[in-house]
Formats: C-alpha cells, sequence, structure tokens
C-alpha cells in the first residue's frame, strides 16, 4: 500500500491562531487526498475530499473558509485551520487513494491541541 | 451511503481466530466492502476488502455472503497487537468520489 506521513504529529497553539498540517503521499503521486477528523472516543468524520490542482469539496457542516486545503502537487496536501479555537482541538487524519482498486491508505495523523 | 452494522466489542483469546461480523443489508451491487482497523491514537490501518469473492492476505480473510448483505472479517490467529477498533466500510462508488464513512466499529480485545 502507499505510505503516508504527517507533518507535525502534535501542535499546540493559542487561541486565534493559524496552524498547518502537511500530509505526503512518500511513494504515490495521489490526485485525491482526503481530509478527516476524529474526536476522542468517537469516529472518524470525513471532512473533504483533496483534488491536485483544483479546489477541495467540502463536506456538508464543514466551514471552507476555515479549514483551508491546498494540493498543490501529487505528493502533498495541506490543511490550515485558520484562527483556531478550543474546539478545534482534535486529532486531522489524511488518507490517498492509491492502487488500482482506489484504496484510501492513511496518515499517522496529527494531535491539534488548541489552549 | 449504505451503512454497516457491527457489535460494539469482542473479546478473542490469544491464539484463537477472530471472527468480527459485519451487517450491511442495503449495499448495491457495485459497492465494495473495506475493513481498516485503527490502534489507540494512530491513523487507520487498511486490511482487505471485497466485492463478492472470499479474499485473503498475509492479515486476513473476509468471507461475504452471497447475498453481499453480510460479510465477516477473520483474523486466523489473534495475538495482543490485534487489539483495536475495527471498521466495516462500504466505500462510495467512484462515481461519487470512493468516500469511506465510517460507523463506530468494533472494538477488539484479544486477551492472553
Amino acid at each position: 500500500g502507499a505510505v503516508v506521513s504527517q507533518h507535525p504529529s502534535r501542535v499546540i497553539c493559542k487561541s486565534g491562531t493559524s496552524v498547518k498540517i502537511e500530509c505526503r503521499s512518500l511513494d504515490f503521486q495521489a490526485t485525491t487526498m482526503f481530509w478527516y477528523r476524529q474526536f476522542p472516543k468517537k469516529s472518524l468524520m470525513l471532512m473533504a475530499t483533496s483534488n491536485e490542482g483544483s479546489k477541495a469539496t467540502y463536506e456538508q457542516g464543514v466551514e471552507k473558509d476555515k479549514f483551508l486545503i491546498n494540493h498543490a502537487s501529487l505528493t502533498l496536501s495541506t490543511l490550515t485551520v485558520t484562527s483556531a479555537h478550543p474546539e478545534d482541538s482534535s486529532f486531522y487524519i489524511c488518507s490517498v487513494l492509491a492502487g488500482a482498486s482506489d484504496t484510501q491508505y492513511f496518515g499517522p495523523g496529527t494531535r491539534l491541541t488548541v489552549l | 451511503d449504505a451503512k454497516t452494522t457491527q457489535p460494539p466489542s469482542m473479546d478473542c483469546a490469544e491464539g484463537r481466530a477472530a471472527n468480527l461480523p459485519c451487517n450491511h443489508s442495503t449495499i448495491s451491487g457495485n459497492e465494495y466492502v473495506y475493513w481498516y482497523r485503527q490502534i489507540h491514537s494512530q491513523g487507520p490501518q487498511y486490511i482487505i476488502h471485497g466485492l463478492k469473492n472470499n479474499e485473503t492476505n498475509e492479515m486476513a480473510s473476509l468471507i461475504i455472503t452471497e447475498d453481499r448483505k453480510s460479510s465477516t472479517l477473520i483474523l486466523p490467529h489473534a495475538t495482543l497487537r490485534d487489539t483495536a477498533v475495527y471498521y466495516c466500510i462500504v466505500r462510495v462508488p467512484p462515481e461519487y468520489g470512493n468516500k469511506l464513512v465510517f460507523g463506530a466499529g468494533t472494538i477488539l480485545r484479544v486477551k492472553s
């Protein structure tokens, strides 16, 4: 399967600041990547689909101006949480769509804590 | 999106086979069944997927009923490191974005 990395693995920031999370596909050129969010003891929730060279598609209820997604190359997608607030504290996970069967392979996740 | 139903938790003895059931009675003909697992504070790990036929790989076997309304993931010799949340997901077809909609999953506890 595809190997996916995320950076940083964990970040703590002050309320009102912006945080950028990187998702890299290390061994596969990914046209499509996905961003998920997971709150404690809850399941993953899809936030948006990131398509290389075009605008991301956001799921219902996800604010596109707050969660900025950029997929400028086939190996990198970034998620920027703008003006972060404590309620944005969560585990953010990306995945890439890879292989002949279009299977999703996930990154290790980024733990965001907003103080 | 086709929904899945899984038991909230299961226990399994180390070294024994773990059989995790999943119901997906509303699955459509071109929708695949995917299994992932998530160990605490890590990203989900792909296990296996299938459409109609039973599948096997180095991690597990997937048994899909003939009517495709249910499936079972089999870990043949469970180890303590297999303790995780297991998600059975019916993938949204490619024309709708290949999305995965995660349910609550099954917490599998492997005990020595």
